[in-house]
């Protein structure tokens, strides 16, 4: 089993839908969660962070957390074609000093 | 807020030449340092990580070694090159859990 599982996509929704990106981790100890943004060619860029179960919202981004089912989310609302982008989901090892990443989640936007 | 320097943007190395690759950070002190790679069209894999000056990690047993000579910079080097290390290299550095990336380096070995 991996130890951060995402589905790679592509995951296609129309302009202004809500996209909702998925994430399952193995160890039940990890304790801070990361969602990173990809552009092609571009390295990624850190667009929100979670510690404590429940939802955290930045603009039109939330990301929810799930302690006990061991599954962190990321919806963006009113998406549009700039979010198109693969969606990399991180967990950190407090007992290695390294985050643990997903394979990412490609993410299209249909104008 | 932190900033991440790497150069060069781009290289082309032929195979069996040497590679210097150079990572400085801006904006903070005794960050945690990583070295990842990026094959095309394939997720991250960390390569090294450094917590402090002359300590590194090794993930991933191969011909690339790195330094950490001073706290804010991180070099990763190796002696010859092979057709599979082409690829997006990318630092990142982390003062606390929040881990950010360096533009990075596109390696095309030919």
């Amino acid at each position: 089993q991996k130890e951060v599982e995402q589905n790679s996509g592509p995951l296609s929704v129309p302009e202004g839908a809500i996209a909702s990106l998925n994430c399952t981790y193995s160890d039940r100890g990890s304790q801070s969660f990361f969602w990173y943004r990809q552009y092609s060619g571009k390295s990624p860029e850190l667009i929100m962070f979670i510690y404590s179960n429940g939802d955290k919202e930045d603009g039109r981004f939330t990301a929810q957390l799930n302690k006990a089912s061991q599954y962190v989310s990321l919806l963006i609302r009113d998406s549009q074609p700039s979010d198109s982008a693969t969606y990399l989901c991180a967990v950190w090892m407090d007992s290695s000093y390294k985050l643990i990443f997903g394979s990412g989640t490609r993410l299209l936007v249909r104008p | 807020s932190q900033t991440i320097h790497q150069w060069p943007a781009t290289l082309v190395q032929p195979v069996g030449s040497p590679l210097s690759l150079e990572c400085t950070v801006e904006g903070t002190s005794n960050p945690n340092l990583y070295w990842y790679r990026q094959a095309a069209g394939r997720g991250l894999q960390l390569l090294f990580y450094s917590v402090g000056i002359g300590q590194i990690s090794s993930e991933v047993p191969q011909n690339l070694s790195a330094s950490r000579p001073q706290d804010r910079q991180f070099i990763l080097s190796s002696k010859k090159l092979l057709l599979s290390d082409s690829g997006f290299y990318l630092c990142a550095a982390a003062s606390s859990y929040e881990q950010y990336f360096g533009p990075g380096t596109r390696l095309t070995v030919t």
